[in-house]
């Protein structure tokens, strides 16, 4: 059973443009949500995470969207950039004394950008 | 942020033999993670090992084939035992950060069993 399903499995933007990344969960425990960053040859770097008690968390031009009653949340990447080409992963867990908890990981998204 | 580094980077090894990642952080940490990454797939927690403690495994992850030392508060290893092909992955070490409230992953270890 896939806890936290991710779509886009890929997707293709020109330069300057509107990158949306939406995931889903099902588990109501989870309060803590990452968008992770993975080049090529890399780990995971963390972008940006969101907990339930706001609907919205803008970092720079990576804005992470949040619908607790709808059990979403998205990654917008405003003005994207060739260098913004990379898997994304968004991910859920529940933390728990101060740690963040197992993260449960969406399968990724590739995101290229077109100059 | 924690900075984390793993050794080996990268291997290439014969079925059947062991081969052991070591994960280091630079700074005391509680918890660490352990996570693999088969090719071009999502990451799958393998472990939680706590300093003091016998490491957590995840279901379909036992102790004999993914054996978790954590003999202190900034080191951890994991080793892959009786390899096969199918363990071929990417092996990763996280760690949380208390003072930011985020989880950190290392560069990972790149594994390839023939």
């Amino acid at each position: 059973q896939q806890q936290v399903k991710q779509s886009p499995q890929s997707l293709i933007v020109q330069k300057g443009g509107i990158s949306i990344i939406n995931c889903a969960y099902e588990n109501t425990a989870f309060d803590y949500f990452p968008w992770y960053q993975q080049f090529p040859g890399k780990g995971p770097a963390l972008l940006i995470a969101i907990r339930p008690d706001v609907s919205e968390k803008k970092e720079g031009r990576f804005t992470i969207s949040f619908n607790k009653s709808a059990k979403q949340f998205s990654l917008h990447i405003m003005d994207s950039q060739p260098g913004d080409s990379a898997t994304y992963f968004c991910a859920a867990s529940k933390s728990h004394g101060g740690s963040q908890g197992n993260l449960i990981f969406g399968k990724g998204t590739k995101l290229s950008v077109k100059p | 942020s924690a900075v984390i580094s793993q050794k080996p980077s990268r291997d290439i090894c014969q079925r059947g033999t062991s081969l052991t990642i070591q994960c280091q952080v630079d700074s005391q940490v509680t918890m660490m993670f352990w996570y693999r990454q088969q090719p071009g797939q999502s990451l799958t927690l393998i472990a939680t090992a706590n300093q003091g403690s016998e490491a957590t495994y995840e279901s379909g992850f036992v102790i004999d084939k993914f054996p978790i030392s954590r003999p202190n508060l900034t080191f951890s290893t994991l080793t892959v035992s009786n390899m096969s092909p199918e363990d071929s992955s990417i092996y990763l070490c996280s760690v949380d950060s208390s003072l930011s409230e985020t989880q950190y992953f290392g560069p990972g270890t790149r594994l390839l069993v023939l």
